[in-house]
């Protein structure tokens, strides 16, 4: 069965404090894992997609990496800003669908 | 720029009543997809058209949920006789392809009572 989990639940961490955020997967045949970013009372906003074990993508202080099991979200020197939650999702070969985890919800104190 | 129009931003209905929600997709958008999001951020995959066509229903609970996309006009989701369970944050998503980057609405707030 095709599955996400998503590690911490919440991350707290102090303006300038790097860190990482954790998307483990299973699926038959991934076509494309995502990330994206949700801010309270919004829609989920596009950040990545990745498609295959060693890709990588950057954009400002976000950087998401891939490997045959797992994705990370590294966010580096991160600002009050870049507090949201923050989603991961996958589809497989079998349907166009997305499986969504639950998302980290990260808090950078100023 | 152009975005996914989701209306109303909040349903208020009592048990049993009907609720219908509207999904105006961005123009040269071909895929719609419709999500329920319910407590903790866990999203639900409901249903998705190609263009006027559903592609994939096999999140929908048919018994009382429907979907339509129609040619020039918004998508509307639909939920007969609703329940307490039904409660959710309803989002709408579209993309120029099936499969890649999807534009969220802001979700419309459905509370049933």
């Amino acid at each position: 069965e095709d599955q996400v989990t998503q590690s911490p639940e919440a991350l707290r961490l102090q303006e300038g404090e790097s860190s990482s955020l954790n998307c483990s997967y299973t699926v038959s045949g991934l076509r494309g894992l995502f990330w994206y970013r949700q801010d309270p009372g919004k829609g989920p906003e596009f950040l990545f997609t990745l498609y295959s074990a060693g890709e990588e993508k950057e954009k400002e202080r976000l950087k998401a990496t891939l490997t045959k099991k797992e994705s990370f979200l590294h966010i580096t020197a991160p600002k009050p800003e870049d507090s949201a939650t923050y989603l991961c999702a996958v589809g497989g070969d079998s349907n166009y669908q997305l499986i969504w985890g639950a998302g980290t919800k990260l808090i950078i104190k100023p | 720029g152009e975005e996914v129009a989701q209306t109303p931003k909040h349903l208020v209905r009592g048990e049993g009543q009907k609720a219908k929600l509207y999904c105006a997709p961005i123009k040269g958008h071909s895929y719609v997809f419709w999500y329920q999001q319910v407590l903790k951020n866990e999203f639900k995959f409901l249903i998705s058209f190609q263009n006027e066509n559903v592609f994939d229903e096999t999140g929908m609970p048919k018994e009382r949920f429907s979907a339509k996309c129609l040619p020039n006009s918004p998508c509307s989701l639909e939920i007969q006789a609703t329940k307490l369970e039904d409660s959710a944050v309803y989002f709408c998503a579209s993309s120029q392809s099936g499969y890649g980057k999807a534009f969220f609405g802001q979700g419309t707030r459905l509370t049933v009572v």
